[in-house]
């Protein structure tokens, strides 16, 4: 089955400065790639997400690159801002028979003013 | 609110106990799913539904687990005689089988299940 790594788990970033989170996938099948963020308590909230015939998709501060060849995702965050600060969960979806989204282990962003 | 809900969004039972949660996805949404999260960790696949067919269980869900969607719309997740490792985050997700757009899965507000 699927395996994505997320790194890093904790990333401390002065405000205004960019953020960069990194996801590895080993099912080269992976077709759709999401970015979730999820605040203390709450649920998570779909944010940008990219498919496996595009290479890089933006979303006004946000922006995620994708490198089939590599199996590897990034969501880049500029201008950070406090509201920021949340976890963060990157995923890949194969479908196939196995239409869950796999999901790594989180980042947690945390915005310094 | 249009979005998905769950019910109730806290439990705690003791060990041995059945419990019976609720989904409503969002309504013109024909895929349900069903993931557990715990502390630290990102949700896990347990299963899904397309329409009223359950489709692809986990190996996660073991046999105390069951699910249903009987009418397409609301989904039941039954755990029965409950153990302390059932202790986590029981969230739903919707999504459209619609134009190609069926990869975007929107969560509810998930179920805190707390077995003592």
């Amino acid at each position: 089955g699927e395996n994505v790594e997320q790194h890093p788990s904790t990333l401390s970033v002065q405000e205004g400065d960019s953020a960069v989170i990194k996801c590895t996938y080993s099912d080269s099948a992976s077709n759709y790639f999401p970015w979730y963020k999820q605040e203390l308590g709450k649920r998570p909230q779909l944010i940008i997400d990219i498919r496996s015939n595009v290479g890089e998709k933006k979303d006004q501060r946000i922006a995620v690159t994708l490198n089939k060849t590599a199996k590897h995702f990034s969501l880049h965050i500029t201008e950070t801002q406090p509201e920021d600060s949340a976890v963060y969960f990157c995923a890949a979806y194969s479908g196939g028979g196995a239409d869950g989204l796999t999901f790594g282990k989180g980042t947690h962003l945390i915005i310094q003013p | 609110d249009t979005g998905v809900s769950q019910n109730p969004r806290h439990k705690i039972t003791k060990r041995g106990q059945n419990v019976t949660f609720r989904c409503d996805p969002i309504s013109e949404h024909n895929r349900l799913y069903w993931y557990r999260q715990t502390l630290g960790q990102g949700p896990e696949f347990l299963t899904y539904f397309q329409n009223e067919a359950q489709l692809e269980k986990s190996r996660l869900l073991s046999d105390r687990f069951s699910a249903e969607r009987p009418k397409g719309s609301f989904s039941t997740l039954e755990i029965q005689r409950t153990e302390q490792g059932d202790s986590a985050m029981y969230l739903c997700a919707s999504s459209s089988l619609d134009r190609g757009l069926n990869y975007e899965q929107y969560f509810g507000p998930g179920t805190r299940l707390t077995v003592t």
